[in-house]
């Protein structure tokens, strides 16, 4: 148990449909990412957070957001889904430098299926 | 670009043979590089990771990685392997110059093992 939990575990909708992707760091953790893993595209990272504030960005989609909570939990939103966008979505967390050595403690990820 | 290039995409080994699985980088300076595993509806798990220092690396479950800067190469190898190994694993890499934790992922290796 990596301690990031992820909410929903499996997900199916329709196209044309919006979702949001819940996720809760672990306990004094300030950074979350999120990533998406499919077949073609592999592991690729979309997003990241620290303490509430946007970090980074990778090769989200602007049909994509994502938000920091107060409470440090994140959300990710998907709308206007594609058949293209199922996939298995993970969310990570990690400790901040200096304190921590760069590891990312993974999810168990949602599946999102795109029907 | 910096990339994270895994060349062998399945893998098979009998149970008890060693196992190597190759793992390349292609960062301006030396990336932080690290292991994964994820077993089948799971999330990723760390084995291990280099940052500096000593270039063999010992991770759990019996893993190590030997970092070669000459050949560009992040190598991780178990004397023995155990069916309980059967799993994916990703390399990664980082260049904490910007964005910590904005790991670039290879595109895993399937690794199969024979009784």
């Amino acid at each position: 148990d990596s301690g990031v939990t992820q909410t929903p575990k499996h997900l199916i909708t329709a196209t044309g449909q919006r979702v949001t992707l819940r996720c809760s760091p672990r306990s004094g953790d300030l950074s979350v990412y999120w990533y998406q893993q499919s077949l073609d595209q592999g592991l690729q990272f979309l997003i990241q957070y620290y303490n509430g504030e946007e970090r980074a960005k990778g090769n989200i989609l602007e049909r994509f957001s994502a938000q920091q909570f107060p409470d440090l939990h994140s959300e990710l939103n998907l709308s206007s889904l594609e058949l293209g966008d199922s996939a298995l979505y993970f969310c990570a967390s990690s400790a901040p430098l200096p304190k921590g050595t760069g590891e990312l403690f993974f999810g168990e990820g949602s599946r999102l299926t795109v029907l | 670009a910096q990339s994270v290039t895994q060349p062998d995409i399945h893998i098979t080994v009998s149970e008890g043979a060693s196992l190597e699985l190759r793992c390349n980088y292609s960062y301006g300076a030396t990336p932080y590089l690290f292991w994964y595993v994820q077993s089948p509806g799971q999330g990723l798990q760390l084995l291990l990771k280099y940052f500096s220092g000593d270039t063999l690396v010992q991770g759990i479950k019996g893993f190590e990685a030997e970092f070669k800067r000459s050949q560009s190469s992040f190598n991780l190898r178990k004397p023995s392997v155990h069916w309980s190994d059967a799993a994916e694993y990703f390399c990664a890499g980082a260049g904490y110059g910007g964005s910590q934790g904005n790991l670039i992922f290879g595109k895993g290796t399937k690794l199969s093992v024979k009784p």
